[in-house]
């Protein structure tokens, strides 16, 4: 069966460290891999995304990876603030049409 | 100012009502969409249109309707059909072509509950 997966328990990291949240995928043949921040009570929003043939792919300090071998997109926020609290989600785009497929998110929580 | 706009931000459904979400952009996009989302699961689609008077159903679209007689509009019908209505809906825009890559803009979202 088709299964997109991120890490349900939330992820609790020390201001100022690494944090590394995953999105696993199983079935899907995605062509491009998307990441998005939402806060409590808001929709979504789009932070980078990462083609099926780039492993690797910044914007300040944020980096995404992509293994398609691996079916696995690592997150990676570095010098982490307590401002990026929040629910990070992946979502495939298997450049067939219009949808995303979405997974359900993992609650990032940055201590001072 | 550009972007999504959904209203209300709170909305009670009694049993046997419809309610209507309704959801605004002025970003020129031609593609819309909406999604359910429940605590510990994925958005879900519930619909979506690529182009004016056209619409597709998602994963989810019992229960609900669509419409898309404008550009700028989409308005989501929860009908009571729609037994386990209790969620919060998000809608969401698309610029159309290669380059846009389907990366997906959304409203604040709307909170239903049942009275």
């Amino acid at each position: 069966s088709q299964k997109i997966e991120q890490n349900s328990e939330a992820l609790n990291i020390q201001e100022g460290k690494t944090a590394t949240l995953t999105c696993n995928y199983t079935n899907y043949s995605p062509a491009y891999l998307q990441w998005y921040r939402q806060d409590p009570g808001r929709g979504p929003v789009f932070l980078l995304l990462i083609r099926e043939n780039e492993k690797e792919k910044r914007k300040e300090r944020l980096k995404v990876t992509f293994d398609t071998t691996l079916k696995q997109s690592l997150f990676h926020i570095t010098a982490s603030q307590p401002a990026d609290s929040a629910t990070y989600l992946c979502a495939l785009d298997e450049g067939s049409n219009y949808q995303l497929i979405w997974g359900a998110g993992t609650k990032l929580i940055i201590k001072p | 100012d550009g972007g999504i706009t959904q209203s209300p931000k709170y909305l009670f459904r009694k049993e046997g009502q419809n309610v209507t979400l309704s959801c605004e952009q002025n970003l020129n996009h031609d593609a819309m969409y909406w999604y359910r989302q429940d605590p510990g699961q994925g958005l879900r689609l519930i619909y979506y249109s690529q182009i004016v008077n056209d619409f597709q159903k998602g994963d989810i679209a019992e229960g609900y309707s669509v419409s898309r007689e404008k550009k700028e509009s989409f308005p989501l019908t929860v009908t009571s059909a729609q037994k386990n209505p209790t969620a919060f809906y998000l809608c969401a825009s698309s610029p159309s072509g290669e380059l846009a890559k389907n990366i997906q803009y959304f409203g604040a979202g709307t909170r239903l509950s049942v009275l």
